[in-house]
């Protein structure tokens, strides 16, 4: 079964730092580029970053360009998403997600993880 | 960035009953070389994850039931569920993914009337 698994959400503070993972299983981790995306409280879909399947090519947007970091280990089949200095904006349930295709970055997303949740407050 | 465009934000539709949501996107997603829409739907219930639908614009996923159908081109899309069941209930979302940053449409909410 294709599966992703998050981890690593929780509560933090303001300025804080938060690493989360994903980790894959039942496809071949290293040929798919992978993202994540969030969702605040309520609202809708944000895409955040994505990276090639070497993780030779990274993304971001603009709203956390400088401040989050992805990566990936193909050894382990797991994806990061680094996040520094942490604002009560980035409260979200974050999702990782696979492209539908393997060896090509801008696809469909067609398997998502649960998702994990981190939330930024004082 | 490509803003995506959703209407209406919600709407009512009886069992068994067409529904229709469009998405557009503020410039062209059809890639002129290979002839094909960067755009996907995506169905999200309640403390689920989203479920891709349709890529490429019109192509269905694997098991998504035929009554989903995805159309148009360049920058005007649409959803169609052709005859709406209760497990149809929920937030539906267009996406382009032609070029970095990827974005989403607001969402429609779909409920029974």
């Amino acid at each position: 079964e294709v599966q992703l698994v998050e981890s690593g959400g929780g509560l933090v503070q303001p300025g804080g730092s938060l690493r989360l993972s994903c980790v894959a299983s039942g496809f071949t981790f290293s040929n798919y580029a992978m993202n994540w995306v969030r969702q605040a409280p309520g609202k809708g879909l944000e895409w955040v970053s994505s990276i090639s399947s070497t993780g030779g090519g990274t993304y971001y947007a603009d709203s956390v360009k400088g401040r989050f970091t992805i990566s990936r280990d193909n050894s382990k089949n797991t994806l990061y998403l680094q996040m520094y200095t942490l604002r009560v904006e980035d409260t979200a349930i974050y999702f990782c997600a696979k492209v539908g295709e393997d060896n090509s970055s801008w696809r469909a997303f067609d398997i998502w993880g649960q998702g994990t949740r981190v939330s930024v407050s004082s | 960035d490509i803003v995506m465009t959703q209407s209406p934000d919600s709407l009512a539709v009886s069992l068994g009953e067409r529904a229709t949501i469009n998405c557009k996107s503020s410039q062209s997603v059809l890639n002129s070389s290979n002839k094909k829409n960067y755009l996907g739907w995506y169905q999200q219930k309640p403390g689920q994850p989203p479920k891709l639908l349709i890529y490429w614009a019109s192509t269905r996923e694997s098991g998504v039931p035929d009554r989903f159908n995805g159309g148009g081109s360049g920058t005007d899309f649409t959803l169609t569920i052709s005859s709406l069941q209760a497990e149809d209930v929920a937030v539906y979302y267009c996406q382009q993914y032609y070029s970095p940053p990827l974005t989403f449409g607001g969402g429609t909410k779909v409920e029974i009337k």
